[in-house]
């Protein structure tokens, strides 16, 4: 199956700090990417979606400014938690869609393993 | 958003024992998938069940869904202590290219 790949697994920064974590796509195209914040114990909740080349765009409650995105090719998104405090830590994870294949009548959506942001 | 609600929000059997999970949802769906995420780890893809199905099999995996409820079960039989684990549902929305949702999730311990 497809691959999606986060870097870095495991990141501790300090409050205050920006952290830029990547997403990529390793065997297919990924038109759209979403970005994923989990913190302990609960679920995933949306974050942003974002179509390559195009801006995010950003669930109620997720500032923008914040969360700096970017899907600049079809094989990489970043997301930069600018200013973070530690209140932002918590596991993202992203995950990626080729819109360009069609299987079974909808579009498969492929996760990548999290990356566990921790500020100090 | 989050739109799926799942039921019970934790569960702790014995070994051997059937577990089974419940999860509903509010909107027409292309389809419904079930996830394992073991602690501080990603996601386990465990099974899809479309639109048009109502039960599907893999292993000791079996997933029910009843669309005119909007409602899907995942029963693990058997249950083993590799099992323990957070179980979530996600829904993949009628209407394109939609992200999937995730429900709250069911914290499943198997007591060996």
């Amino acid at each position: 199956g497809a691959v999606v790949s986060q870097h870095p697994s495991w990141v501790i920064c300090k409050s205050g700090t920006s952290v830029k974590i990547e997403c990529r796509s390793l065997d297919f195209q990924a038109t759209t990417m979403f970005w994923y914040r989990q913190f302990p114990k609960q679920s995933l909740m949306l974050m942003a979606t974002s179509n390559e080349g195009s801006k995010a765009t950003y669930e109620q409650g997720v500032e923008k400014d914040k969360f700096l995105i970017n899907h600049a090719s079809l094989t990489l998104s970043t997301l930069t938690v600018t200013s973070a405090h530690p209140e932002d830590s918590s596991f993202y994870i992203c995950s990626a869609r080729d819109t360009s294949h069609v299987s079974g009548g909808f579009y498969e959506q492929y996760f990548g393993p999290g990356t566990r942001l921790t500020v100090t | 958003s989050q739109q799926g609600e799942e039921d019970p929000q934790a569960l702790s059997i014995q070994e051997g024992e059937n577990a089974t999970m419940n999860c509903s949802y509010k909107t027409s769906i292309n389809n419904l998938q079930w996830y394992r995420q073991n602690s501080g780890r990603g996601l386990v893809h465990l099974i899809l069940i479309r639109s048009n199905e109502r039960e599907k099999h893999s292993g000791r995996l079996r997933v029910t869904l009843d669309t005119s409820k909007k409602s899907s079960s995942l029963l693990i039989t058997a249950s083993r202590a590799a099992d323990t684990a957070s179980y979530f549902c996600a829904t993949d929305a009628l209407g394109g290219n939609t992200p999937l949702v995730f429900g709250k999730g069911t914290r499943l311990s198997v007591i060996a």
